[in-house]
C-alpha cells in the first residue's frame, strides 16, 4: 500500500508569489490535514479535509487556503508568500476522521521564499 | 488550547542504553501520538494510545499513557544508533477530527 505523497519535494519562490502544494493520501484515505513546521514554531496545523469539505483550521491568515478533491488528493495554497513562509509542509491522511484514527505523514515539501 | 510539553528537549544516550521521554498535556488527551522524525523529512508513525493505562510497543519501543495525569512516556530500551531522531508527541483536539496539537519535540543522539 502506497503512502502519503507530496509534490513538490522542495520549492524556492520569492516574495509576493504564490504556491499550490499537493498531497495524495493512502488509498481510501479520506481526510488530509495540513501543518507547518519551522524550527522557531514547531508543528501548527493548518487545516483538514474531510471528503472535499474544510472541517476544521488552524490559525493561519487566509492567504492560506486549500481544497480536497473528490479522490481525496488535497492541494493547499499560499498566496502573496512571506519570507516568513519559509517552512517544511506536512500532510497527513487517515481513514474516516471518526474518532481519533491513526494518521501517517508524507515527507513533506520544503519551502524556501527568498 | 491544548499544549503539550515534552521532556527532556534533548538526550544524548550511550547505545545500549535505554531512555524515557515525556509528554504532558495540558487538558484532557484525546488520543495520544507518538511519531519519529530525521531532520527536515516527514514524521514516522510509531504508536498512538487511546485510553488510560494502555501500553503498546513497536520493536525496543514502548509508550504508554496515563490518562488521570494527562501524560504519556516512550520508553526505548537498548538504544541503537538507528533510534536517533526528534521524537513528536501529538494529541487529538477531540474526539471527532484528525487534528493534532504537538509538542516541540526531544531530539536524541545515540553515541556508539
Amino acid at each position: 500500500k502506497a503512502g502519503v505523497t507530496q509534490t513538490p519535494r522542495y520549492l524556492i519562490k520569492t516574495r509576493g508569489q504564490q504556491v499550490t502544494l499537493s498531497c495524495s493520501p493512502i488509498s481510501g484515505h479520506r481526510s488530509v490535514s495540513w501543518y507547518q513546521q519551522t524550527p522557531g514554531q514547531g508543528l501548527q496545523f493548518l487545516f483538514e479535509y474531510f471528503s472535499e469539505t474544510q472541517r476544521n483550521k488552524g490559525n493561519f491568515p487566509g492567504r492560506f487556503s486549500g481544497r480536497q478533491f473528490s479522490n481525496s488528493r488535497s492541494e493547499m495554497n499560499v498566496s502573496t508568500l512571506e519570507l516568513g513562509d519559509s517552512a517544511l509542509y506536512l500532510c497527513a491522511s487517515s481513514g474516516t476522521g471518526a474518532g481519533n484514527t491513526e494518521a501517517f505523514f508524507g515527507q513533506g515539501t520544503r519551502l524556501t521564499v527568498v | 488550547s491544548q499544549e503539550l510539553e515534552q521532556s527532556p528537549q534533548s538526550l544524548i544516550v550511550q547505545e545500549g542504553k535505554n531512555l524515557t521521554i515525556n509528554c504532558t498535556s495540558s487538558k484532557t488527551l484525546y488520543g495520544l501520538y507518538w511519531y519519529k522524525q530525521k531532520y527536515g523529512e516527514g514524521l514516522i508513525f510509531l504508536m498512538m494510545l487511546q485510553k488510560g493505562g494502555e501500553e503498546k510497543s513497536h520493536e525496543k519501543i514502548t509508550a504508554k499513557l496515563d490518562e488521570k495525569k494527562q501524560q504519556s512516556s516512550l520508553h526505548i530500551t537498548a538504544s541503537q544508533p538507528s533510534h536517533a531522531g526528534i521524537y513528536l508527541c501529538g494529541a487529538g483536539k477531540d474526539s471527532g477530527y484528525s487534528t493534532l496539537t504537538f509538542g516541540k519535540g526531544t531530539m536524541l543522539l545515540v553515541s556508539p
